[in-house]
């Protein structure tokens, strides 16, 4: 199993600012077709996850622009350039290059 | 646009079959490439992928729980489903139904609003 491992697991932010998530897999997630499918996803207070990006750094049908991806090979980043207070909630990453696996999620939260 | 509901019952005995039913609206779970996949929640927990089934009929499920797994589609009625054997507490958590898009499914869109399924004699 490739495992995913995300940092911090709690992001305490102001609003207005920058946030960042990293997520580290145990391996390359370059699949053999050339594609890494490494991608971010929300999950708001109960509610279900929801896309944010796929593919590393494409952000998916409505996503605001304040959304980022980054990373290649084993080590990705989320950034949010400016938080907004529907912004919290836990965010993972999942990668689907070798079956389906997901990090244990990220807190964030407004100070 | 295409929705997700998951139905089932919210209680199973322990050492029984969990079984549950995606509907899928607003579009034929026969028409394009899309995996559709069971995920699973426990509460307060990360996610873990269950297994997917793809139109044709073919099935990939997550190794650890694949000796008690089993999905199947049913597109006359536009659904999939979710069997789990031999259930134990740990296998309590709210269940999700998604949709695989992308090259090989690998992203999901949309999921269904989830459903908890709690294991308890």
């Amino acid at each position: 199993d490739i495992v995913m491992t995300q940092t911090p697991l709690s992001s305490p932010v102001t609003l207005g600012q920058p946030a960042s998530i990293s997520c580290r897999s145990s391996q390359s997630l370059v699949h053999s077709d050339g594609n890494t499918y490494l991608s971010w996803l929300q999950q708001r207070p109960g509610q279900p996850p929801r896309l944010l990006i796929y593919k590393i750094s494409n952000r998916f049908s409505g996503v605001p622009d304040r959304f980022s991806g980054s990373g290649a090979g084993t080590d990705f980043t989320l950034k949010i350039s400016r938080v907004e207070a529907e912004d919290v909630g836990v965010y993972y990453c999942m990668q689907a290059t070798q079956s389906i696996t997901f990090g244990q999620g990220t807190r964030l939260e407004i100070k | 646009q295409v929705q997700l509901q998951e139905s089932g019952p919210g209680l199973v005995k322990p050492s029984q079959t969990l079984s549950l039913t995606c509907t899928v609206s607003g579009g034929s779970i026969s028409s394009g490439s899309y995996y559709w996949s069971w995920i699973r929640q426990p509460a307060g927990k990360g996610l873990e992928w269950i297994g997917r089934i793809y139109t044709s009929g073919s099935t990939n499920y997550n190794p650890s729980l694949k000796s008690r797994v089993t999905i199947s589609v049913d597109t006359s009625k536009n659904q999939f489903s979710l069997k789990l054997s031999s259930v134990t507490a740990a296998d309590t958590a709210v269940y999700y139904c998604a949709r695989g898009i992308g090259y090989g499914g690998r992203w999901f869109d949309p999921w269904g609003q989830g459903t908890l399924v709690t294991v308890s004699s």
